[in-house]
């Protein structure tokens, strides 16, 4: 059972275009919304996160939207670059110890 | 080190050996995942440690696999009689409390052969 959906599977965009990756969530009892990214060879770094009390958060070239009523939310790269090229994963958070439910990721490829 | 330290970065194994894979948290992070990563799909909960408990084993896949953490810092994952679905990238990460998790180690690819 998925408990995050995430699409889509692989993204190609090209340099200073606009990446966007869209998940959804059936639990209600999820309460924080992270975004993780994932180069080759590392494990997955936090990006940004969201709480579902605000429709949208931005840091830098990074916003996340956020639709609590249809239980979707999403990830806006602005002017994509090269060195975004890396796989995203949208999670969702529940739980006093902050147990991370992970979607099952997108390959961004973002080409010159 | 800085970071979330996972080691081997790599292992090798025949089906039916056993094997362990070990964290190193951050200095002070008293919460402590694993997590599981076969090719081409999203990050499978496996535990969870605060300090030396472990409140929530429900990720674990079967009675082959077990972890303990001591001392409050490093964590052993131990998978008996390995099979070959167990191939993936177990990672670790650690958290301070409050807060989710943040820092992942480069994870351990366990090869089954």
């Amino acid at each position: 059972q998925q408990q995050v959906k995430q699409s889509p599977q692989s993204l190609i965009v090209q340099k200073g275009g606009i990446s966007i990756i869209n998940c959804a969530y059936e639990n209600t009892a999820f309460d924080y919304f992270p975004w993780y990214q994932q180069f080759p060879g590392k494990g997955p770094a936090l990006l940004i996160a969201i709480r579902p009390d605000v429709s949208e958060k931005k840091e830098g070239r990074f916003t996340i939207s956020f639709n609590k009523s249809a239980k979707q939310f999403s990830l806006h790269i602005m002017d994509s670059q090269p060195g975004d090229s890396a796989t995203y994963f949208c999670a969702a958070v529940s739980g006093g110890y902050q147990k991370v439910t992970f979607g099952t990721g997108t390959k961004l490829q973002v080409i010159p | 080190g800085a970071g979330v330290s996972q080691s081997p970065s790599n292992k090798v194994t025949e089906k039916g050996k056993d094997v362990e894979l070990r964290c190193d948290p951050i200095s002070g992070h008293t919460a402590l995942y694993w997590y599981r990563q076969s090719l081409g799909q999203g990050l499978e909960f496996l535990i969870y440690f605060q300090g030396n408990s472990a409140p929530d084993k429900s990720g674990l896949p079967s009675d082959r696999f077990s972890a303990e953490r001591t001392g409050g810092s490093v964590s052993t994952l131990t998978i008996q009689r390995t099979q070959q679905e167990d191939s993936a990238v177990y990672l670790c990460a650690s958290s301070p409390p409050p807060g989710t998790v943040k820092y992942f180690g480069a994870g351990t690819r366990l090869s089954v052969l």
